[in-house]
């Protein structure tokens, strides 16, 4: 079964730490992105990356960064957490066209207190 | 601005009626056609996919597409309560790009 890993389903971080939330990918899919997603608002992108060592600003990149050294691992980093950072985390992958779709991780609840 | 739109909800059907969600999209260039189903609290998982004018079925869901009228629906028969949730509408140019993803419509089946 393919799949898309988040490494934690819940964290809770103090303001100011810096924070990694993983993600990885089994589908040997080119493109991974990262959402948020609040109520009310949607999907909103953060990064996405279509190769490695590649990324791309998506819709709300402040206050966040990304690393894809590897095609099946895709990092995003809360250089120093805020509580509005406080959001379900979506991570997910897709072949380089998104003809069929992406695929999403299972997601990250962070609480930052 | 590529957009998708949807109606927000809640939309509240009895079990075994037909739900009929809708969504629209402003690029024309637009090829590919999706629905997620997201559960409370779960992340999205693909129910549906359409690429061309018409109608596809999958059991209980079928698909619509009008590219004319940059329109897409799904409709579920007999609704069942599990079928409760919100669901996402993403539309994609087949190309190398990104999905465009309304805000989702709630859909609520009542025993």
């Amino acid at each position: 079964d393919v799949k898309v890993t988040q490494s934690s389903r819940y964290l809770v971080k103090r303001t100011g730490e810096k924070v990694f939330l993983e993600c990885v990918q089994d589908m040997d899919h080119e493109n991974m992105f990262w959402y948020r997603q609040d109520p009310g608002l949607g999907l909103r992108l953060i990064y996405f990356s279509y190769d490695v060592k590649m990324k791309e600003k998506g819709d709300i990149p402040e206050g966040y960064s990304v690393s894809r050294e590897k095609k099946e691992r895709f990092s995003l980093i809360l250089e120093s957490a805020s509580t509005n950072q406080t959001s379900m985390y979506l991570c997910a992958s897709s072949l380089w066209n998104s003809q069929y779709g992406y695929t999403f991780g299972s997601g990250t609840r962070l609480t930052v207190v | 601005q590529k957009e998708v739109e949807q109606n927000s909800g809640p939309l509240s059907v009895p079990e075994g009626a037909i739900a009929s969600l809708n969504c629209t999209y402003s690029d024309r260039g637009s090829q590919s056609f999706f629905w997620y189903r997201q559960y409370s609290g779960k992340s999205p998982e693909l129910i549906m996919s359409i690429y061309s004018n018409g109608d596809k079925e999958d059991g209980r869901f079928t698909a619509q597409l009008n590219k004319a009228s940059q329109y897409v629906s799904l409709l579920i028969r007999d609704s069942q309560p599990s079928d409760s949730a919100t669901y996402l509408c993403a539309v994609g140019r087949g190309s190398q790009g990104n999905l465009i993803f309304g805000k989702g419509t709630k859909l609520s089946v009542k025993p």
